[in-house]
């Protein structure tokens, strides 16, 4: 079993609707939660992180985490076209060391 | 600021010659990873660095991959000798270790290996 695991995608959506974004992790140990978001062909760039259950709100974006079920999701409210890249789970397995998923592409449709 | 500079960006080489990937972090980060992401395997950490020493090379494939950090600014990759299924894209990262999983990545480094 993958440490981190997300579904490949792509994950299409129009314009204006919700994209949820979902990944599962494998060590009950894991306190810290990253989702980076990669545009194709250019390098990842962190947009939200997460310690704690419950929801964390930023702008359009949301991340939520259910420790219990180990369970890690984002939410993207009012997807724009510009939305489109490939978003990857990423847990912090402890001293620094962060353990990626293989991401999910969403795209965006106008 | 200057960011995480990588080079060379694109690297294409013959199966058996030495590869050499260089990397100059963040002015100041203390944290120094090296990642490799393929298609198939995503992400993957090789090894990384805490104030110019290594703390885990526990990714670094086989004897072929080597890394060193001399000084703060200044970090290698080196693959000898390179083999086709080394083809991936290189990327180093820094932090200052203050959020644990807030990385800086350079531009990567894309290999291909003929």
């Amino acid at each position: 079993q993958k440490e981190v695991e997300q579904n490949s995608g792509p994950l299409s959506v129009p314009e204006g609707a919700i994209a949820s974004l979902n990944c599962t992790y494998s060590d009950r140990g894991s306190q810290s939660f990253f989702w980076y978001r990669q545009y194709s062909g250019k390098s990842p760039e962190l947009i939200m992180f997460i310690y704690s259950n419950g929801d964390k709100e930023d702008g359009r974006f949301t991340a939520q985490l259910n420790k219990a079920s180990q369970y890690v999701s984002l939410l993207i409210r009012d997807s724009q076209p510009s939305d489109s890249a490939t978003y990857l789970c990423a847990v912090d397995t402890g001293f620094q060391k962060l353990v990626f998923g293989t991401g999910t592409r969403l795209l965006v449709s106008p | 600021d200057a960011g995480v500079i990588q080079s060379p960006r694109h690297e294409v080489t013959e199966m058996g010659q030495e590869v050499t990937l260089r990397c100059k972090p963040i002015s100041g980060h203390d944290y120094l990873f090296w990642y490799r992401q393929t298609m198939m395997r995503g992400l993957e950490l090789l090894i990384y660095f805490n104030n110019n020493v290594p703390i885990d090379d526990s990714g670094m494939p086989e004897d072929r991959f080597s890394a060193k950090m001399p000084n703060a600014s200044f970090s290698t990759l080196k693959i000898q000798p390179s083999e086709p299924r080394d083809s991936a894209v290189y990327f180093c990262a820094s932090s200052h270790g203050g959020l644990a999983g807030e990385l800086f990545f350079g531009e990567g480094s894309r290999l291909t290996v003929l």
